[in-house]
């Protein structure tokens, strides 16, 4: 069965304290890996989409990259405008949506 | 441009009520995705619409579940005799199909729906 699972849950950094955020996933036939992220009340915004393992993007401070079974979401220096939940999710081919993951919520300390 | 719209942004109802919830996606998108997100899970598929053709109902959990995109454009997701579990922030994304390639899904701000 198709699963997404990130990691932590939770994650409180100070401002300036880099870190990594997890998305584990089981899919055939993998077409697509995104990430984005969700303030509070809102919807998700996108960040990046990932095609192939080896990949790597890069935005601010935020750098995703992905292998075969994972995917990181690399936060360098974070700053507090930098809290927020981040959402993995994947997109097969022959599927119409995307599998989301759990999301992990991040807290950046000033 | 404008992003995805949805309105209402919060909806009360009584348990037993129908409930229609709109979204108004990106102009010039022709791909349309309903999605739920309950309190601390993940977000939920529900159903996707492409064009003119039969939209993909297979993340429905009910038949109190229905939804209508008229036009190629504005849809509309109506519930049922709602539930107290129905009690979510439903997510409208649109993205630009263009055919072969992965499509990257924009979404709304959500209706946050609560089923007394």
């Amino acid at each position: 069965e198709d699963q997404v699972t990130q990691s932590p849950e939770a994650l409180r950094l100070q401002e300036g304290e880099s870190s990594s955020l997890n998305c584990s996933y089981t899919v055939s036939g993998l077409r697509g890996l995104f990430w984005y992220r969700q303030d509070p009340g809102k919807g998700p915004e996108f960040l990046f989409t990932l095609y192939s393992a080896g990949e790597e993007k890069e935005k601010e401070r935020l750098k995703a990259t992905l292998t075969k079974k994972e995917s990181f979401l690399h936060i360098t220096a974070p700053k507090p405008e930098d809290s927020a939940t981040y959402l993995c999710a994947v997109q097969k081919y022959n599927n119409n949506d995307m599998r989301f993951g759990a999301g992990t919520r991040l807290t950046v300390k000033p | 441009g404008a992003g995805v719209s949805q309105s209402p942004s919060n909806k009360v109802t009584e348990k037993g009520k129908d409930v229609e919830l709109r979204c108004d996606p990106i102009s010039g998108h022709t791909a349309l995705y309903w999605y739920r997100q309950s309190l601390g899970q993940g977000l939920e598929f529900l159903i996707y619409f492409q064009g003119n053709s039969a939209p993909d109902k297979s993340g429905l959990p009910s038949d109190r579940f229905s939804a209508e995109r008229t036009g190629g454009s504005v849809s509309t997701l109506t519930i049922q005799r709602t539930q107290q579990e129905d009690s979510a922030v439903y997510l409208c994304a649109s993205s630009f199909q263009s055919g072969g390639a992965t499509d990257t899904q924009y979404f709304g701000p959500g209706t946050r729906l609560t089923v007394l």
